[in-house]
């Protein structure tokens, strides 16, 4: 069965310095995509990053980037440079055939929080 | 472009009534998803819809529960004779297609109390 581990249920960071956030995935498919969402205390659900199962290079937006580790079936989130409106939920999420046609499947979530 | 519409925000209802919240997808997508959000836990997929189709209702529970997404106007998800474990929040997301290399659009979510 699908299934995304985020192991850190709450992080610290100073702000202006780099943190990364865990996520592992389990699935038997070969075709599949990775995704990061932030949810502020607002509750709204802010896509952020995108990695496909096929894509070679890791990706990047401004200052988010995916660590892809394919082998070990890890996506890492890394925030460069944290600013103080980083503070937030964190949710990694996979999509997959293996599921109904594309939903996503969250894990629990990271909480970060940035201080100043 | 206005994005993943949900209404109401919040949505207050005593245990017994029915809740009827609604989605409006972005302009030109036709693939709703809809996600319950319990305290401290992450999204839950519950149902995935086209236009007047469900297509996977695979987390929906059996009782209480459904949902469409009629040819006009929004998608619903209904909840009838709710209970206080209902009370979570309910997100939508629509796609303009299907596919795993898609990324999902979601609204700012109602979040459903039941007192």
């Amino acid at each position: 069965a699908q299934k995304i581990t985020q192991t850190q249920p709450g992080m610290f960071v100073q702000e202006k310095e780099a943190v990364t956030l865990d996520c592992t995935y389990d699935t038997s498919d070969q075709s599949y995509g990775l995704f990061w969402y932030k949810q502020p205390s607002s509750g709204e659900m802010i896509f952020l990053i995108y990695q496909g199962s096929y894509d070679e290079q890791n990706a990047t937006e401004g200052r988010y980037s995916l660590n892809f580790q394919k082998a070990r079936k890890s996506a890492n989130l890394v925030i460069s440079a944290s600013q103080l409106g980083d503070s937030a939920m964190y949710f990694c999420a996979m999509r997959d055939y293996g599921g109904s046609q594309g939903n996503l499947i969250f894990g629990k979530g990271t909480k970060l929080s940035v201080k100043p | 472009n206005a994005g993943v519409m949900q209404n109401p925000r919040h949505l207050v209802r005593r245990r017994g009534q029915e809740a009827r919240l609604r989605c409006s997808p972005m302009k030109g997508h036709s693939h709703v998803y809809w996600y319950r959000q319990l305290p401290e836990e992450g999204l839950k997929f519950m149902v995935y819809l086209q236009k007047e189709n469900i297509i996977d209702e695979s987390g929906m529970p059996k009782e209480r529960f459904s949902a469409e997404f009629p040819k006009e106007g929004p998608s619903i998800l209904r909840i009838q004779q709710v209970v206080r474990g209902d009370s979570a929040a309910y997100f939508c997301a629509s796609s303009p297609r299907t596919g795993m290399y898609t990324e999902a659009f979601f609204g700012q979510g109602t979040r459903l109390t039941v007192v």
